[in-house]
Formats: structure tokens, sequence, C-alpha cells
């Protein structure tokens, strides 16, 4: 079972407000993803680190979206002006590095309501 | 890009009959890392099967999968579903050391009736 924790579960902004959300990876895995989830079901790839460094991010996630991984502290996924396309479940996940299957393990979720 | 594609958005099985849930791929990943995510109801994504060996078996909770690299497929099947398999099923793809991100695809929704 995983042992990604989110928080918080639910979150509901107003357009234009700010929304940030927090993830915990399991113990000893330095690479976290962000991935969002529609209300279609289909997963959006948003970003991910290595321990503080980031991999890869897409286009949306450097002008919209913040996102960091500090040391000692819970990662973090911020939306700096809510739109309502971004009402959505943001997901969280963590692997270990190095691994040779490239499982990640996934958070519950932070579902995002944007009025 | 890369690309996974699960051409049944919804699948309804009778308990006790064989489930097939359909995967097909694009990539330009030299070494590529296979999955099944189940997604039961309100909790979180969780892998189901694995695999990165082609034309080899793959067996976990009665699922099983085989990837062929030659018809570029990874297809799920169960041979008696249960009603407690219901839920989302997404295929998904990752370069094989998994830095790199998860493409997943549209997901099957599968409903097994008494």
């Amino acid at each position: 079972n995983s042992k990604v924790i989110q928080t918080p579960r639910y979150l509901v902004k107003g357009q234009g407000q700010k929304a940030k959300m927090r993830c915990i990876p399991e113990k000893g895995h330095p690479v976290v993803f962000w991935y969002q989830q529609n209300k279609n079901n289909e997963f959006k790839f948003l970003i991910n680190f290595q321990n503080q460094e980031v991999l890869q991010q897409i286009d949306m996630t450097e002008k919209r979206f913040s996102a960091e991984c500090p040391s000692n502290s819970p990662c973090s996924l911020e939306i700096q002006s809510s739109e309502a396309g971004d009402s959505a479940l943001y997901l969280c996940a963590s692997r270990t590095g190095g691994a040779h299957y490239a499982e990640q393990f996934f958070g519950p979720g932070t579902r995002l309501t944007v009025l | 890009g890369d690309s996974v594609t699960q051409t049944e958005g919804l699948v309804t099985v009778t308990e006790g009959l064989p489930v097939k849930l359909n995967c097909t791929y694009q990539t330009t990943y030299l070494t590529i890392a296979f999955f099944w995510y189940v997604q039961y109801l309100n909790e979180a994504p969780q892998v189901l099967l694995r695999s990165s060996t082609d034309n080899k078996r793959t067996e976990h909770q009665g699922f099983h999968a085989t990837l062929h690299k030659s018809s570029s497929s990874f297809h799920l099947q169960k041979s008696s579903a249960q009603l407690s398999d219901s839920a989302l099923y997404y295929c998904a793809l990752s370069d094989h050391y998994g830095n790199e991100k998860i493409t997943f695809g549209a997901g099957t929704k599968l409903t097994i009736k008494p």
C-alpha cells in the first residue's frame, strides 16, 4: 500500500485565488511526480523532481503553476491564479531512484474545485 | 510523442466470465516499462501488473498480461471476473529507469455484474 500523503484532500477556491496543495512522498523516495486527473479521468503529467531538482515540467506548469520539493519539508504544488479549468484531482506520486522498474506510488490526491 | 491507447471506455462483464481489456502503445523510448494501474472509487491508482520483458506473461491477483513488442500491445486478461474487480483500469508506460513521467491511457471502466 502506498504511503504517499497528500493534504488537503479537498480544496475549494474562487477564480483568481491561489490554491496550494502538499505531498509527503514515501520515505526514501527521491523522485516525486505531480499529475492532474480531470473529470474524464484522464491523466496529465505536470512536473517531476529528483530530490529538490526539477526533472521535467510541461508548459502549463511553467506559467501558472509552481512546485517545489524542499529538503526536509513537504513537496508542494501551487496554482497562482486558479481557473475553472483547473478543477481536477491532483495526484502526487513518488518512487525510488534508479530502481529496475519505474513503478510510481500514488497518494490519494487533492480534489480542487474552482468556483 | 508517446501514447497509450485503450479502445474500450466502458466494459461490462458478468461475474465468472472472462475479461479482456485492450492496450496498445507507441513510444520513442528505447527501454520501457509497462503497467496496468487499477483505481477503485475514491482511491489512489495502484499498480496491478508491470512488465518490461517481451513475450513474458506477468500475473497478479488473477490478472495477467503479456508484453508483445511485435504488436505493441499489453492486453489485460482475467479468466473469471469477480464483483470486486469493478474499477477503472489504466494501461501505462514509462522510461525503464522511471525518472520520466508515466504516460497513461484514457482508462477503461470495468463493471462486473452479478
